[in-house]
């Protein structure tokens, strides 16, 4: 069975510009989160859906961010307009409601110039 | 504030040494508590604990929930270099849809042939 899928693996912007980080998470799994990590900060959590439906984006450091799940097999992350203070490894992780076993895709290194 | 604490932030052990890797917490309704080893990647999981000094075991790596003194151990016997890399503890709290992990920060463990 397929992991959590991640794209693109790299991105490189240039400070202004839309960003857009997708995600398929594993199948049969109902949450999914998109985490930020940085040396400095360690594992932080943007956003987290149950069943597609978005139940905290406290994570969210401002309305430069937006995240949706159209349905069970999709999610995306944007951020418009990009900062280089964004630049991070983005994580989405996937997980069944029963049991929080977070299965994590390979990221997304995101750099903004 | 709900936190996680780890320690010792890096380890630098030789081939065949025994580490021992801590990990504190500060939960409201402690649910679980998780294990995953970073490499250069995603996080994978380790262990899940969730009742008090049950040791949960898989090849030379064990783990062990102390729910009284809110703490967990993991241990690595026999460290290869394979072993290297950055060691997160998470926790979930209960409480209706909630579905967040709190991490600590890692400890970066390095095995030396």
């Amino acid at each position: 069975d397929a992991g959590v899928i991640q794209s693109p693996r790299h991105e490189v912007t240039e400070m202004g510009q839309e960003v857009t980080l997708r995600c398929k998470p594993i199948s049969g799994h109902n949450s999914l989160f998109w985490y930020r990590q940085t040396m400095m900060r360690g594992l932080e959590l943007l956003i987290y859906f149950n069943n597609n439906v978005p139940i905290d984006d406290s994570g969210m450091p401002e309305d430069r961010f937006s995240a949706k799940m159209p349905n069970a097999s999709f999610s995306t992350l944007k951020i418009q307009p990009s900062e280089p203070r964004d630049s991070a490894v983005y994580f989405c992780a996937s997980a069944r409601l029963a049991k929080n076993i977070q299965y994590f895709g390979a990221g997304t290194r995101l750099s903004v110039l | 504030e709900d936190k996680v604490v780890q320690s010792p932030l890096s380890l630098v052990v030789h081939e065949g040494d025994t580490v021992t890797l801590n990990c504190s917490y500060e939960v409201t309704n402690f649910r679980s508590l998780l294990w995953y080893k970073q490499e250069k990647k995603a996080p994978t999981f380790l262990f899940m604990l969730t009742s008090s000094g049950i040791e949960k075991k898989s090849g030379r790596l064990s783990s062990i929930l102390d729910k009284k003194e809110l703490f967990s151990i993991l241990n690595i016997t026999a460290t290869q270099t394979g072993d290297s890399a950055v060691y997160l503890c998470a926790v979930e709290a209960r409480g209706g849809n909630n579905r967040k992990l709190i991490w600590g920060l890692g400890t970066s463990l390095a095995v030396n042939p």
